[in-house]
């Protein structure tokens, strides 16, 4: 059983478009974090978000920990090639280091 | 101002050979974790370290896997008599304290093959 699940999973799209990603879980986390990875390299953290409620802003991303901390989305506006990656998010409970992740959300962005 | 640095990139191991994969943090950086990426799964926990201790080796298979981080030294995660399901890429990542918080910083990983 995932106990993240990021939707969609793929997700190809035309340079200028927006998108929206979701991870979902019946989980409450104390905080959770997006990640960006590129093939052959690791996870490169974008955000951490930690209170229910909360946006946070990146350049054309926007991100959101939904009311009950159980749940996130990232929106990306003007989708440039430079996008293209895996997007993971993941989360950490309460007292715990220990992240859990997602499968990912593979984007291509085609000039 | 280095990042996390893992070493070797490639690793490839004949079933029953002993992999050793190693760590450096980032500077200034005192906690260290272990996660393994088999393909199309999402990143696995494997281990917590501190200098000396571990603090959560909860996602650690029983057998034949074990992690270190001495004093001096990087972090090395050694497995044992590897067979073919070890395959995949192992990834390690450093924090200072409260890495939930204020996110983690991830190697570009050892990526084993059992051959």
């Amino acid at each position: 059983t995932q106990l993240l699940e990021q939707s969609p999973q793929f997700l190809s799209i035309q340079e200028g478009e927006n998108l929206t990603v979701y991870c979902n879980s019946s989980s409450v986390f104390s905080s959770l974090q997006w990640y960006r990875q590129e093939p052959g390299e690791g996870p490169v953290l974008l955000v951490t978000v930690v209170t229910g409620g909360e946006v946070k802003k990146l350049k054309r991303l926007t991100f959101q920990f939904g009311d009950a901390r159980k749940d996130s989305s990232l929106h990306i506006t003007a989708a440039q090639p430079g996008d293209t990656g895996l997007y993971l998010c993941a989360g950490a409970k309460g007292g715990s280091e220990k992240l859990v992740f997602g499968k990912g959300m593979k984007l291509t962005v085609n000039p | 101002n280095a990042g996390v640095m893992q070493n070797p990139r490639h690793l490839v191991r004949r079933r029953g050979q002993e992999a050793r994969l190693r760590c450096s943090p980032m500077k200034g950086h005192s906690h260290v974790y272990w996660y393994r990426q088999l393909p199309e799964e999402g990143l696995k926990f494997m281990v917590y370290l501190q200098k000396e201790n571990i603090i959560d080796e909860s996602g650690m298979p029983k057998e034949r896997f074990s992690a270190e981080f001495p004093k001096e030294g990087p972090s090395i995660l050694r497995i044992q008599q590897v067979v073919r399901g070890d395959s995949a890429a192992y990834f390690c990542a450093s924090s200072p304290l409260g890495g939930a918080i204020n996110g983690y910083t991830f190697g570009s990983g050892t990526r084993l093959t059992v051959v």
